[in-house]
């Protein structure tokens, strides 16, 4: 069984450039997580999606970040415009249900320089 | 009041000894227990979850979860220096939320 794929796997750019990233869980998962963990940090919970609902976004800086779940499967996590505090490694995850167990993907290590 | 809880560490234990690493919660409602581990450079791997109160095992590790006292811990027997590792702990809250600790950093010495 193929796991979470996410693309790119490192990303630099300058402040106030944007950036996407993207991230397809494994088959069937119906819960889909983005986390960003900055060094030396346990993961922060951006968002949550449910099929293509949202679940939480409580943490998601919306002035800068977005996220969307195309048809339920697929996802896509933007940041415009990009602050030097998001460098930062971008997880996502996915799970069978929201009370599941959650299995990662190798993430994007994002620089802001 | 921080969601998850755990000390950051490092714990030290030597070779062959067992490592007791520790969480705690807020969310009373919170219904499903996982640990990970996360070497240097890499994502997250999940080693456990726990769902009711007691023990549960699957070899060298062991978890346990009180959710009278809000507490989740992961014991490690036979620690082996492969096991050195940050140990996560997360934590579905009431609300389906999967919350992460900051994480402990275990060393185990050769």
């Amino acid at each position: 069984e193929a796991g979470v794929a996410q693309s790119p796997r490192y990303k630099i750019i300058e402040k106030r450039q944007s950036v996407a990233f993207w991230c397809n869980p494994i088959s069937g998962h119906a819960t889909l997580y983005w986390y960003q963990q900055i060094l030396g940090q346990g993961p922060k919970l951006l968002i949550q999606f449910q099929n293509n609902g949202v679940v939480d976004d409580s943490q998601l800086p919306k002035d800068r970040f977005s996220a969307e779940r195309l048809k339920g499967v697929d996802s896509t996590l933007k940041i415009q415009p990009a602050k030097l505090e998001d460098s930062a490694v971008y997880l996502c995850a996915s799970s069978l249900g929201a009370d599941l167990e959650a299995f990662f993907g190798q993430g994007t290590r994002l620089t802001v320089v | 009041q921080k969601e998850v809880e755990q000390n950051s560490g490092p714990l030290s234990v030597p070779e062959g000894a067992i490592a007791s690493l520790n969480c705690t919660y807020s969310d009373r409602g919170s219904q499903s227990f996982f640990w990970y581990r996360q070497y240097s450079g890499k994502s997250p791997e999940l080693i456990m979850f726990i769902y009711s109160n007691g023990d549960k095992e699957d070899g060298r590790f062991t978890a346990q979860l009180n959710k009278a006292s809000q507490y989740v811990s992961l014991l490690i027997r036979d620690s082996q220096p492969s096991d050195s590792a940050t140990y996560l702990c997360a934590v579905t809250s009431g609300t389906y939320k999967y919350i992460f600790g900051t994480g402990t950093r275990l060393k185990v010495l050769a």
